[in-house]
């Protein structure tokens, strides 16, 4: 079945760090892969998604189809990346997204 | 441009009651969704819209009605609400609805007594 994992409940990790916010697949089709973000009190809006192989905010995720994951990382951590992390998987089966449970990500300073 | 705009922010009903969450964007997306959030849970789809007068159901549509009679708005509706019902609810907007750029509300926490 379908399935997003994000093993990680919460991440702490102290400014400067470098950060790795798990995430793993399970999904018999091509996938597309999504990383969204929530800052305290904004709305949640997309960071990163795979086909673009792009860096936002000092991110960047790679999907790796032999171990199914797209985990997300970040050299350096910076306090203002203190937020909730969601993983999704658009399945184009059935047009649905299917979200992870979401990493609360702390940065100390 | 508001984006989306979710309407109430909270919401307390007792058992039974019926009640509408209004959702409303003004971008010209076609694919609007609706989803609930339970704690230590992903997001889940309840229904879903991929233009005016398309509705499906998503993965927990029971105890929910939905209606798009215009391309801005996506009402969604309990039925006879129950404690299981409570959540926070999200809805979401896209141009295409495959997953990246989502445009979503500022939720409704909705609680069931």
């Amino acid at each position: 079945a379908q399935r997003v994992t994000q093993p990680e409940k919460l991440l702490s990790v102290f400014k400067g760090a470098p950060v790795e916010l798990k995430c793993n697949y399970s999904y018999s089709g091509s996938p597309e892969l999504f990383w969204y973000v929530q800052y305290s009190r904004q709305r949640l809006q997309l960071l990163l998604r795979h086909i673009s192989r792009e860096s936002i905010k000092g991110f960047t995720a790679d999907l790796n189809k032999g171990e199914t994951s797209f985990h997300l990382k970040k050299p350096f951590a910076q306090e203002e990346d203190s937020a909730m992390y969601y993983c999704a998987l658009f399945m184009d089966s059935n047009y649905q997204l299917i979200w992870g449970a979401g990493t609360k990500l702390i940065i100390k300073p | 441009n508001a984006g989306v705009t979710q309407t109430p922010k909270f919401q307390v009903l007792k058992t039974g009651q019926s009640m509408t969450l209004q959702c409303a964007q003004d971008m010209n997306h076609e694919y609007m969704s609706w989803y609930r959030q339970d704690p230590g849970m992903g997001l889940r789809l309840i229904h879903y819209s991929v233009g005016a007068g398309i509705t499906d159901q998503g993965e927990v549509p029971n105890g929910y009605n939905v209606s798009r009679s215009t391309t801005e708005d996506f009402p969604l509706r309990l039925l006879s609400a129950a404690p299981s019902q409570t959540s926070v609810y999200f809805c979401a907007s896209s141009y295409s609805g495959r997953g990246g750029g989502y445009t979503f509300g500022s939720g409704t926490r909705l609680t069931v007594v």
